[in-house]
């Protein structure tokens, strides 16, 4: 069964830093890319960034271009998103989902920006 | 980057109605297309793939057509358990864009 549990997750002030993780378990994760999606509160989803297979390849949404730092351990099966300089804006759920065609989606992790 | 224009941005309608949600992408996507259903407080569940395949397990009464710039998601007979947020996503090019949902409402 495929399993993708994110945490990392809390309360941060503007300006502060936030590391979250997914891990992946019951599929291949070396060989499947990765998103981060997130969801601010009441609104619609938004898509944050990508990463392929192999690390070859990133994009970023251009809000959080610059910011964010998208990464995976593959020996871990693990996805990262390092979030830096963070703004009320960034309060959101965070998911990751697998694949180019967003397959399977973990619980997601909360991420509140506010002093 | 591609505009996802999804109609309406809410409705009601009650058990057993027959509804139709469309999206209009600002250039083609070809079948690059899909449903997704989120309940409040719960994850996004995908409906449908490929813009007219029905994700294993969904109720056949899920039904996506379309293709290039017009897509649509109909639900034959409402079931009280359909009243949910829908939304359509494209992911024929980064960035991956979703609609601005339809929200489903009982009548």
């Amino acid at each position: 069964e495929v399993q993708l549990v994110e945490s990392g997750g809390g309360l941060v002030q503007p300006g502060g830093s936030l590391r979250l993780s997914c891990a992946a378990s019951g599929f291949t994760f070396s060989s499947y890319s990765m998103n981060w999606v997130r969801q601010a509160p009441g609104k619609g989803l938004e898509w944050v960034s990508y990463i392929s297979s192999s690390s070859s390849t990133i994009y970023y949404a251009d809000s959080v271009k610059g910011r964010f730092t998208i990464s995976r351990d593959n020996a871990k099966n693990s996805l990262y998103l390092q979030m830096n300089s963070l703004r009320d804006e960034d309060t959101a759920v965070y998911y990751c989902a697998r694949d180019g065609v967003f397959d399977y989606w973990g619980q997601g992790t909360l991420v509140t920006v506010s002093s | 980057d591609i505009q996802m224009t999804q109609s309406p941005s809410a409705m009601s309608a009650s058990v057993g109605d027959r509804v139709t949600i469309t999206c209009r992408a600002s250039q083609g996507i070809s079948n690059y297309l899909a449903w997704f259903q989120q309940k409040p407080g719960k994850v996004p569940k995908r409906l449908i793939y490929a813009a007219s395949s029905l994700q294993s397990g969904v109720p056949s009464r899920f039904s996506g057509s379309g293709s290039g710039t017009e897509f649509t998601l109909t639900i034959s007979s409402l079931q009280p358990e359909d009243f949910a947020t829908y939304y359509c996503l494209q992911h024929n090019s980064y960035p991956p864009t979703f609609g601005q949902g339809t929200r489903l409402e009982i009548k």
